[in-house]
């Protein structure tokens, strides 16, 4: 069946450095998104991705899609502790989406 | 915009019981929710996809008469996991999409169930 996968699995950062996270998916997507899970909290989703090749930005966060919509990445630029969490993507299946293996983050201060 | 409430937050129970588990969309009308498992520090592993007024769509492995889902409302998906074991201890979360495929989902704020 689809899996999607992610590295790295975990990452620790110093406050300030830069973080990036890959998304594979073992079959063409037609769209991606991303979530951010805090401890002990829920999902929260981030932006979706629909376009081969698109990137998109919100303020410190990059995302893009691979042209080939298999893979995206997100970067975060200058992180800060409140980035703490775990990233995941997610995609799209026919009407359900798989949920990549998640990188969590930790940023120290 | 866009709440989804799950109840209970948390339960403990012996083994034997069933115990439901509520997903309810606030503010919106969900024709479809996710309910998903997650185990510490873990990936969201979706069970099965409910549908309002239909049969719910199980994943591969996951037991339908032992996670029984009804979604009776456009608001209201329950999940009932029946004669519950240790091994069902775990992290089940539901989310609501507002529109069709490719639109956002809204998770709850998951239920976190121990069984005894």
């Amino acid at each position: 069946g689809q899996q999607v996968m992610q590295i790295p699995q975990y990452q620790h950062v110093q406050e300030g450095e830069d973080f990036t996270t890959y998304c594979n998916s073992s079959t063409t997507l037609s769209n991606i998104q991303w979530y951010k899970q805090r401890p002990g909290g829920h999902p929260v989703f981030l932006i979706q991705l629909v376009k081969s090749g698109e990137v998109k930005k919100q303020k410190r966060l990059t995302f893009q899609f691979g042209e080939a919509k298999k893979n995206s990445s997100l970067h975060i630029t200058a992180t800060q502790t409140t980035d703490v969490g775990t990233y995941f993507c997610a995609g799209a299946g026919t009407y359900k989406y798989i949920f990549g293996t998640g990188t969590r983050l930790k940023v120290l201060a | 915009g866009a709440v989804v409430s799950q109840h209970p937050s948390w339960v403990i129970c012996k083994s034997g019981t069933s115990v439901k588990i509520e997903c309810r969309s606030l503010d919106f009308q969900a024709t479809t929710m996710f309910w998903y498992r997650q185990f510490p520090k873990q990936s969201l592993m979706l069970m099965a996809t409910s549908n309002e007024g239909s049969k719910a769509t199980y994943e591969q492995g996951v037991e339908k008469d032992k996670f029984l889902i009804n979604h009776a409302s456009l608001t209201l998906s329950t999940l009932t996991v029946t004669s519950a074991h240790p091994e069902d201890s775990s992290f089940y979360i539901c989310s609501a999409l507002t529109g069709g495929g490719g639109q956002p989902q809204h998770f709850g704020d998951g239920t976190r169930l121990s069984i005894l």
